[in-house]
């Protein structure tokens, strides 16, 4: 049973370029939540997905947009990237929504921006 | 607002010795989850417990125990006996269930570095 899945790994970007992340969640699980955690930082909510609409959002700016397709796999786009935006973006998957499922992360993708 | 606080940055322990992290949260809610994670050096979360706001019973398991306290606002987690594979970041994070919109939106705290020297 695969897990929640990220690719890719690592991603160097330049700043003002557009970068995208890509999620497949675990096998089951129908909703995915994006955060961004920051060096010796904890996690922090992007937005959380479900039945392919944007169903809350952190306080992120419209650079940060996602999408949530069929298969319920995710994007994470982000544009005209910051120094800033370095950091170790999450993908978490859980099934349904409502603060009664554990959520269950992948293990990350690396952004770092030059 | 919801926040959850850890206050300890960093611990260091020996093998075998006993370990509490600290975590204390606040919310207005009457309804929340607290949950556990653990982050070993590959990045990746590792779920540990979910515990709702209506279950004050303590639990534990093998070497890991959680006290949920309503009256202090804490969930503290504790490693019995310690091992060098414990070392890791553990995060306590709060579930903000927001009804109308239907979510379970994650608030963690900073995290606690746990280092086990053998």
């Amino acid at each position: 049973d695969a897990g929640v899945t990220q690719s890719p790994t690592h991603l160097i970007k330049t700043r003002g370029q557009q970068v995208t992340l890509r999620c497949s969640p675990k096998s089951g699980h129908d909703t995915v939540s994006w955060y961004q955690q920051a060096l010796g930082q904890g996690p922090q909510f992007i937005f959380q997905y479900y039945e392919e609409e944007e169903r809350q959002r952190g306080n992120f700016p419209d650079r940060f947009s996602g999408h949530q397709f069929p298969n319920y796999s995710s994007e994470l786009n982000v544009n005209a990237l910051l120094l800033g935006d370095s950091a170790l973006y999450l993908c978490a998957s859980s099934y349904g929504t409502g603060g009664s499922y554990e959520q269950y992360f992948g293990p990350g993708t690396r952004l770092t921006v030059t | 607002a919801q926040k959850v606080t850890q206050a300890q940055t960093e611990i260091s322990v020996v093998e075998k010795e006993d370990v509490t992290l600290d975590c204390v949260y606040e919310t207005r809610d009457t309804t929340y989850y607290l949950f556990w994670y653990k982050q070993p050096p590959s990045g990746e979360l590792v779920f540990l417990i979910r515990r709702n706001s209506f279950d004050e019973q303590n639990e534990i398991s093998g070497r890991y125990s959680w006290n949920f306290q309503k009256s202090t606002s804490s969930f503290n987690f504790t490693i019995t006996a310690s091992q060098v594979v414990d070392s890791a970041v553990y995060f306590c994070a709060l579930s903000e269930v927001t009804y109308f919109f239907n979510t379970d939106k994650l608030i963690f705290g900073t995290g606690t570095r746990l280092q086990v020297f053998p």
